[in-house]
């Protein structure tokens, strides 16, 4: 199985500030990668897939980039509805595996 | 709009059962592969199995091999998912999720069921 290791495993920052979570294939994944974000007691959200499309209503402070085994994803300008854990997938092969999150607290 | 809406979670002792249920609205379910990804208490997220449109096919995570049984009924837009032989490492909350055209990603997710294995 491929193995997605993030960094950091967590995060302090302040609104408006600029954020970047990294994610790591054990091995090469093309763009098969997708970004979900997860609030306390609720469902992960699709913010982007194939690594740098917006799922359809993501603002567009999100971005991300990469190809291979290495993915950022980037929140330009951290807004207080973006605290929450952040999650990489890879979708390229069998089975889908997830990375163990990122949360973004506040400073 | 899509709505994915779990049920059947509930506490279970070991070497239980538990059929958990996901009704779909909103699309066409008969369209698209289907998920369970579960999370346990305070850990990340698992995909657990999936199930191809007509129902042809069917893959599942090694540690659920042989105990959990993914279904679907189109003519009732819903998904199921058999577990049995129960685990306590099978607690988690199980979410039942689409899979987006091309399988890229899960696009929609319902809100989750709790599945709690204990004595």
């Amino acid at each position: 199985d491929i193995q997605m290791t993030q960094s950091p495993s967590s995060v302090s920052a302040s609104v408006g500030d600029r954020v970047t979570i990294t994610c790591r294939a054990s091995q090469g994944i093309s763009s098969w990668l997708a970004w979900y974000q997860q609030k306390p007691g609720k469902a992960p959200k699709l913010l982007i897939y194939a690594a740098s499309s917006l799922q359809s209503g993501v603002p567009s402070r999100f971005s991300s980039s990469g190809s291979g085994t290495d993915f950022t994803l980037t929140i330009s300008s951290l807004q207080p509805e973006d605290f929450a854990t952040y999650y990489c997938q890879q979708a390229n092969s069998f089975p889908p595996t997830f990375g163990g999150g990122t949360k973004v607290e506040i400073k | 709009e899509v709505q994915l809406v779990e049920s059947g979670g509930g506490l279970v002792q070991p070497g239980g059962s538990l059929r958990l249920s996901c009704a779909a609205s909103g699309f066409t379910f008969s369209s698209y592969w289907m998920s369970w990804v579960r999370q346990a208490p305070g850990k990340g997220l698992e995909w657990v199995a999936n199930i191809k449109q007509d129902g042809s096919e069917k893959y599942y995570v090694d540690s659920v091999k042989g105990r959990f049984t993914i279904s679907r009924d189109n003519a009732k837009n819903s998904l199921y998912l058999q577990m049995n032989s129960l685990r306590a490492e099978d607690t988690a909350v199980y979410y039942c999720a689409r899979e987006s055209r091309g399988r890229v990603a899960f696009d929609y997710w319902g809100q989750g069921t709790l599945v709690t294995v204990s004595s």
